[in-house]
């Protein structure tokens, strides 16, 4: 399967502990992005990537929120000190060089108690 | 910030019928997308529209990129019970911005 994977796909996880969430591109995709989505709701933009470089933040992403995507590949997302306004799917997407259309992973969907 | 709304929010229908949503901004777009996503997963493309005007079909969906290029609307003809899910267009403004504006979802269930 060549899609978009994310791991862990569930973290349940106690409020102020850190979690961190990996999304793997489809290949050759050089941008990356992350979405939140609550219930409900459609997903919201929190970052994006082009290759390694993150050209791109939202105002949802506090500073408790970490982004990486050291080598242009795969991504991590930190969440420090959860809370429970924290818990939603987090979905990541990649997207070719060329073009604008977005492909999404599963998602990860975190609960925090 | 950028909005869509999009309609209906949700829709009960017989198996076999026709289905049409929209989705609406008060902004313009370049590119409207379609998705369709089911419990627990992430969404999945089903149309992607680049042009003011274009009409483009995938198998029994049909979606149209508005001539304003603030609406599209999604067609499903002939329903069957695997359309069930939640339907969610997005438009994106292309040049520096990437982020994709998602409208809220319109509900999908199938009778049989």
């Amino acid at each position: 399967d060549t899609g978009v994977s994310q791991d862990p796909r569930h973290k349940i996880t106690k409020r102020g502990q850190n979690v961190t969430f990996r999304c793997d591109p489809i290949s050759e995709h050089n941008r990356l992005y992350w979405y939140r989505q609550t219930l409900g709701q459609g997903p919201e933009f929190l970052t994006y990537f082009q290759n390694e470089a993150q050209l791109e933040k939202s105002r949802l992403l506090s500073d408790r929120f970490s982004a990486e995507r050291p080598k242009g590949s795969f991504s991590t997302l930190e969440i420090q000190r959860t809370e429970q306004g924290d818990s939603a799917m987090y979905l990541c997407a990649s997207s070719p060089g060329q073009g604008e259309t977005q492909y999404f992973g599963p998602g990860t969907r975190l609960l925090v108690l | 910030g950028q909005q869509l709304n999009q309609s209906p929010q949700s829709m009960f229908i017989q198996e076999g019928e026709d289905v049409s949503m929209n989705c609406t901004s008060s902004s313009i777009f370049n590119t409207w997308l379609w998705y369709k996503q089911d419990p627990g997963e992430g969404p999945v493309l089903l149309i992607a529209l680049y042009k003011a005007g274009e009409l483009t079909s995938n198998g029994r969906l049909t979606a149209q990129f508005g001539i304003t290029r603030k609406d599209s609307f999604l067609n499903i003809s002939a329903s069957i019970p695997s359309d069930v899910g939640i339907y969610f267009c997005a438009g994106l403004v292309s040049g520096s911005a990437r982020q994709l504006t998602f409208g809220s979802g319109t509900q999908l269930t199938v009778l049989p």
